[in-house]
């Protein structure tokens, strides 16, 4: 049974970096029919999928063109957990972050996390 | 990106009836892949079904997924008053997720 857990600060100042961390039971993030995503939902987005990294032979990363410039996904082999780093952070940032993953079998984000809220406020 | 739009905004049935939630994609979806998600206040979106018409492990029965191109239908045949939620269609393209803006299942 793959478990997913985000862990991370809950509250972020404007124009600071949010950084939250989704460590993986169950699975292994180098797998090669896999990838970890990140999504987001808030009263006025509903739910936006951000981006996600995932191994083929080599580290691949894909972002929604709406934080293109502002987020890195990076994988962390040794503990066997994924992070989402997303710059210069305003309040429309707000939101309930989760992460999944997908598995090529099913074709979409079939496990997810139970999810982090974050506001951003100073 | 592929725009899912989904209708109605908001549900209102009794336990026992039928619920048809409808998910309109704004051009052709690639190999059909569409997927809904049911989702209840404070827990994580529920993967029901996907491929169109594949249910996830453990999803009864009496949810049903439809539809290709354009045009895709969750029907759940027989409220029962667990399955009061909000519903999400999405799709997969190009390395992306798109998720269309919830229909509210509500009781009557």
């Amino acid at each position: 049974q793959v478990q997913l857990q985000q862990s991370g600060p809950g509250l972020v100042k404007p124009s600071q970096t949010l950084l939250l961390t989704c460590a993986i039971s169950g699975d292994s993030v180098s797998g090669n029919s896999v990838a970890w995503n990140w999504i987001r939902r808030s009263p006025s987005r509903g739910l936006e999928w951000l981006g996600r990294t995932f191994y083929r032979s080599k580290w691949h990363n894909d972002y929604a063109v709406s934080v293109k410039s502002r987020i890195t996904i990076n994988p962390d082999t040794s503990k066997n957990q994924f992070s989402l780093q997303l710059n210069s952070v305003t309040p429309e940032d707000s939101a309930v972050y989760y992460c999944a993953r997908y598995w090529d079998n099913v074709g979409t984000l079939d496990y997810w996390g139970p999810g982090i809220l974050v506001s951003v406020s100073s | 990106d592929i725009v899912l739009t989904q209708s109605p905004g908001t549900l209102s049935l009794s336990p026992g009836e039928a619920a048809t939630l409808s998910c309109r994609a704004s051009q052709t979806v690639p190999d059909n892949l569409v997927a809904w998600y049911q989702q209840k206040a404070g827990q994580a979106p529920r993967l029901l079904i996907y491929h169109t018409a594949t249910r996830a492990t453990g999803i009864p029965d009496r949810f049903r997924g439809s539809g290709s191109g354009t045009d895709f239908t969750l029907t759940i045949s027989r409220l029962e008053p667990e399955d009061f939620a909000v519903y999400y269609c999405q799709q997969y393209d190009h390395s992306r997720h798109t998720f269309g803006q919830g229909t509210i299942l509500e009781i009557q």
